[in-house]
């Protein structure tokens, strides 16, 4: 069974908007939370991660917030590029192995 | 250029044969994996090795093996025993407490 719960399954975002990803988690155990970024027929690149002792982190556009007693983290992608057009996963580990959610699809619209 | 090298990007196999999916790296990682990644349902790992001469299996190891003889060097041979082989495969590394760092651009197996 899938480890940790990624929604919305595809969204669509005008260019300039904010995009937002969410993702749950049972395990407690988990102590690294990462996000990738994959383009069509490439492998997953690291965009940000965070530890459950933070809150949120930025960077850039690209900012996690993590809420530890609901066992929830989010991805938000602020003023929205086409060229951010792509799957985004989450994930989260103990002990070097990662369980990943199923992906959100974003559509950027010019 | 430094990275994770997964060779060939496309392979095209007959049902029951064997086939070996290559992944180097020249990153100086300690620790490999292998990816599946099947359409909607996100990353799942085959096997990893977080050292020379020893691995371990992940959530779906069966009817695939590895080894681990040098430290550049993550081959995934994909057995007849695997019951649904046609899939993406992702090989990645990392060093330190980092779980997965960098991945290499894959190879698209293709049963027949």
């Amino acid at each position: 069974q899938q480890q940790v719960k990624q929604s919305p399954q595809s969204l669509i975002v005008q260019k300039g908007g904010i995009s937002i990803i969410n993702c749950a988690y049972e395990n407690t155990a988990f102590d690294y939370f990462p996000w990738y970024q994959q383009f069509p027929g490439k492998g997953p690149a690291l965009l940000i991660a965070i530890r459950p002792d933070v809150s949120e982190k930025k960077e850039g556009r690209f900012t996690i917030s993590f809420n530890k007693s609901a066992k929830q983290f989010s991805l938000h992608i602020m003023d929205s590029q086409p060229g951010d057009s792509a799957t985004y996963f989450c994930a989260a580990s103990n002990d070097y192995k990662l369980s990943f959610g199923a992906g959100t699809t974003v559509t950027v619209r010019a | 250029d430094g990275g994770i090298t997964q060779s060939p990007k496309y392979l095209f196999r007959k049902e029951g044969q064997n086939v070996t999916l290559s992944c180097e790296q020249n990153l100086n990682h300690d620790a490999m994996y292998w990816y599946r990644q099947d359409p909607g349902q996100g990353l799942r790992l085959i096997y990893y090795s977080q050292i020379v001469n020893d691995f371990q299996k992940g959530d779906i190891a069966e009817g695939y093996s590895v080894s681990r003889e040098k430290k550049e060097s993550f081959p995934l041979t994909v057995t007849s025993a695997q019951k649904n082989p046609t899939a993406f495969y992702l090989c990645a590394s990392s060093i330190g407490t980092v779980p997965v760092a960098f991945f290499g651009q894959g190879t698209r197996l293709t049963v027949v």
